[in-house]
C-alpha cells in the first residue's frame, strides 16, 4: 500500500465553524507533512511531524492546529478560518531513513477547502 | 540554502512532438531532485527522482531527466507528447533534516498539449 488517504475530498465551512482534515498512511513512514496550495501556485509547507512530534511550524496562524495521534494518522484542526484560507490542503509522508535512495514524498489527493 | 528555478511558467507543444521543461537548482552539496506532476484538482504524483546514482533518470509515462552538475540543471524531457500529459509540473529539491525532509518547490510549469 503506497497510498496517502485524505478525507474529506471537499469541505465548505463558515468562518465560525470548527472542522478537521484527516490524513492516513500505512507505509510505516514516520514523517508526515501538511502543505497548503493556492490556485496556480506551488505547495507551501505548513507543518512537519517526525516520530509523532511537531518538528517544523512554518509560522502558520493558530487557527490551524495540527495533531499526530499515532504514526499512521495526521489531523489538521480548523477554527475561525478566513476566506483567504480557501485552498487545496495536501498531506504527504516520507520515510525517515538517511539513505538517499529512499528519499521520496508520497502525497494524498488533497482536501479542497472553501471558507465562506 | 537550496533553491530551484523553473525557467518557463508555460510550455505549449503539439501532440507527438518533444517536451522540454527546464529546471535549475542551487545547492551547496549533492542534492536529491524530483519532478512531480499535478493534474487539475489532484494531488502530486512522482514522475522521477535523482538521488546519487545514474545521472540520466527514467521515470513513468516515458519521461526522463538528466542531472548536469556543471550546469546545475535537471531538465525534464519526453520524446513525444500525449494529450494526457497536459498538467502542472514541479521541479523539487529535498533538504534533508534529522529525520524528515523539507521539499523546496519550483514555481511550476504548466504544460499545454495541442491536438
Amino acid at each position: 500500500d503506497t497510498e496517502v488517504t485524505q478525507t474529506p475530498k471537499h469541505l465548505v465551512m463558515g468562518m465560525t465553524n470548527k472542522k478537521s482534515l484527516k490524513c492516513e498512511q500505512h507505509m510505516g513512514h514516520r514523517a508526515m507533512y501538511w502543505y497548503k496550495q493556492k490556485a496556480k501556485k506551488p505547495p507551501e509547507l505548513m507543518f512537519v511531524y517526525s516520530y509523532e512530534k511537531l518538528s517544523i511550524n512554518e509560522s502558520v496562524p493558530s487557527r490551524f492546529s495540527p495533531e499526530c495521534p499515532n504514526s499512521s494518522l495526521l489531523n489538521l484542526h480548523l477554527h475561525a478560518l478566513q476566506p483567504e484560507d480557501s485552498a487545496l490542503y495536501l498531506c504527504a509522508s516520507t520515510p525517515t531513513f538517511r539513505d538517499r535512495e529512499r528519499t521520496e514524498a508520497f502525497f494524498g489527493q488533497g482536501t479542497r477547502l472553501t471558507v465562506v | 540554502a537550496q533553491s530551484v528555478t523553473q525557467l518557463d511558467s508555460h510550455v505549449s507543444v503539439s501532440e507527438g512532438t518533444p517536451v522540454l521543461l527546464r529546471c535549475n537548482y542551487s545547492s551547496s552539496y549533492s542534492p536529491s531532485l524530483f519532478w512531480y506532476v499535478q493534474h487539475p484538482n489532484k494531488g502530486l504524483q512522482l514522475l522521477l527522482k535523482y538521488t546519487s546514482a545514474a545521472t540520466l533518470v527514467k521515470g513513468i509515462n516515458g519521461f526522463e531527466a538528466e542531472f548536469k552538475k556543471s550546469e546545475t540543471s535537471f531538465h525534464l524531457t519526453k520524446p513525444s507528447a500525449h494529450m494526457s500529459d497536459a498538467a502542472e509540473y514541479f521541479c523539487v529539491v529535498s533538504d534533508t533534516m534529522d529525520s524528515s525532509y523539507k521539499l523546496i518547490f519550483g514555481s511550476g510549469t504548466r504544460l499545454l498539449v495541442r491536438p
